[in-house]
């Protein structure tokens, strides 16, 4: 069955440091996948998302996200956080339900800055 | 440009009352639409979508239901609300039901029940 892990609960960076978000997924064949992210009260955004192609998706807001097959991995990464980062995180995966896909979602990962 | 409009913003309501969230959909047509559930530390649930009017696909079985009486309209409802209701609730919206189709998620609407 399809399902996503994130294993961090939360996260600690320093303004300006470097970031990586853990996504693990299981899927029996080629996924489309996704990254959300909801700030304090707000609804979900979309930062990128994943087909085929190229493995390395670049997305809004200095975003990227590395597709590694063997791994079942696809992790997020910004290279210099800001305080405006702060939010919470979802890694998302496809499922097909009848005639159409549903997301399934990780439990998500909040990020918090230190200044 | 389209919108996703959710209300009310927060709602408390007492055990055993009625519920209707309201979610309706600006600038596109025909979009398929979904009901989330996201409880405290937890993901989000896909609880309901549909895919036209009248249309109304669930997918956990529960004490709320779903309606689409108009095209861009999605209301969630329950008779009588129990505890295990409270959470954040987020109406989506996508133009296809393709794979891959990006979803637009409304600001939510946070029901406590007490």
């Amino acid at each position: 069955a399809q399902s996503v892990t994130q294993p961090d609960i939360h996260i600690t960076v320093s303004e300006g440091a470097s970031l990586e978000l853990r996504c693990n997924y299981s899927y029996g064949a080629t996924p489309y996948l996704f990254w959300y992210v909801q700030s304090p009260g707000q609804g979900l955004q979309l930062l990128l998302k994943y087909f085929s192609g190229d493995t390395l998706v670049q997305g809004i807001k200095g975003f990227e996200a590395e597709f590694k097959r063997s791994q079942s991995s696809f992790n997020l990464r910004k290279p210099s956080v800001h305080w405006s980062d702060a939010a919470e995180y979802f890694c998302a995966v496809d499922k097909p339900m009848d005639s159409s896909y549903k997301l399934i979602f990780g439990s998500g990962t909040r990020l918090l800055v230190r200044p | 440009s389209q919108t996703i409009h959710q209300w009310p913003a927060t709602l408390v309501q007492p055990v055993g009352s009625p519920l209707s969230l309201e979610c309706t959909v600006e600038g596109t047509s025909n979009p398929n639409l979904y009901w989330y559930r996201q409880a405290a530390g937890r993901g989000l649930q896909l609880l309901f979508y549909s895919v036209g009017i009248g249309q109304i696909s669930s997918e956990v079985p529960q004490n709320l239901s779903a309606s689409r009486p108009q095209d861009r309209q999605f209301i969630l409802s329950s008779k009588k609300l129990l505890l295990s209701d409270s959470g954040f609730y987020l109406c989506a919206w996508s133009e296809l039901a393709g794979r891959g189709d990006t979803q637009y998620f409304g600001p939510g609407t946070r029901l406590t029940v007490l």
